[in-house]
């Protein structure tokens, strides 16, 4: 099975933009979560998506949004992008029933 | 909600030697303790985890040690080696609720 594959892998955008970030979980995975990773605060978690609907959500603002398709695809967005946004930002996929989490490679995000 | 407390944050030893991290955390319902290891510029990646009605569990040069009454786990590598130079991460959830992680622990195996 392929793994977990997020797109795009890096990218630069400006304080003020916005930015959609993508993953595809692994065939059959349904449940999606995504992580910010910041050298200083670890692995934070941003939320969580199954069947389409969220089921968790971290302490993050509301600029922070995600969605889940109906093929699990996953996308997050992050608008009014500030200086601090900027991280390695980690999708996960789950099989249900199941604890183990896959993460996917990531995207490098820098807000100039 | 839960808080996953992880120590050191850095550890240095010398290839062969063994290397101890250690967590804590601090809702006792949680029933779920995986670890990961990420290389640099590389994915997290599972390398063992332990359920709460499982007080120890092995795999080759790793282990992993579960005190439900205290609430903390560890990870023990024994007779480290260059390879195993990265950042271990701990974490902690409820069921299939979410996993909140420990802040890493960098750990260096100085051949």
């Amino acid at each position: 099975k392929a793994g977990v594959t997020q797109t795009p892998r890096y990218l630069i955008k400006t304080r003020g933009q916005q930015v959609t970030l993508s993953c595809s979980p692994i065939s059959g995975h349904r449940s999606v979560s995504w992580y910010q990773q910041t050298p200083g605060q670890g692995l934070q978690f941003l939320f969580e998506y199954f069947s389409e609907t969220q089921r968790n959500k971290g302490n993050f603002p509301g600029r922070f949004s995600g969605r889940q398709f109906s093929n699990s695809r996953s996308e997050m967005n992050v608008s009014t992008l500030e200086l601090g946004d900027s991280a390695l930002y980690l999708c996960a996929s789950r099989e249900t029933p199941g604890n183990t989490i896959y993460f996917g490679e990531g995207s490098w995000l820098t807000v100039v | 909600g839960e808080n996953v407390e992880q120590h050191p944050s850095t550890l240095s030893v010398q290839e062969g030697d063994s290397a101890v991290i250690k967590c804590t955390y601090s809702d006792s319902a949680s029933n779920y303790f995986p670890w990961y290891k990420q290389e640099l510029g590389k994915r997290p990646q599972l390398i063992i985890d332990i359920r709460s009605n499982v007080g120890e569990k092995k795999d080759q040069r790793i282990a992993v040690t579960l005190n439900k009454t205290a609430k903390h786990f560890s990870l023990h590598i024994t007779e480290t080696q260059p390879e195993d130079s990265a950042v271990y991460f701990c974490a902690a959830s409820i069921g299939t609720d979410k996993l909140i992680f420990g802040t890493g622990t960098r750990l260096q195996v100085f051949p």
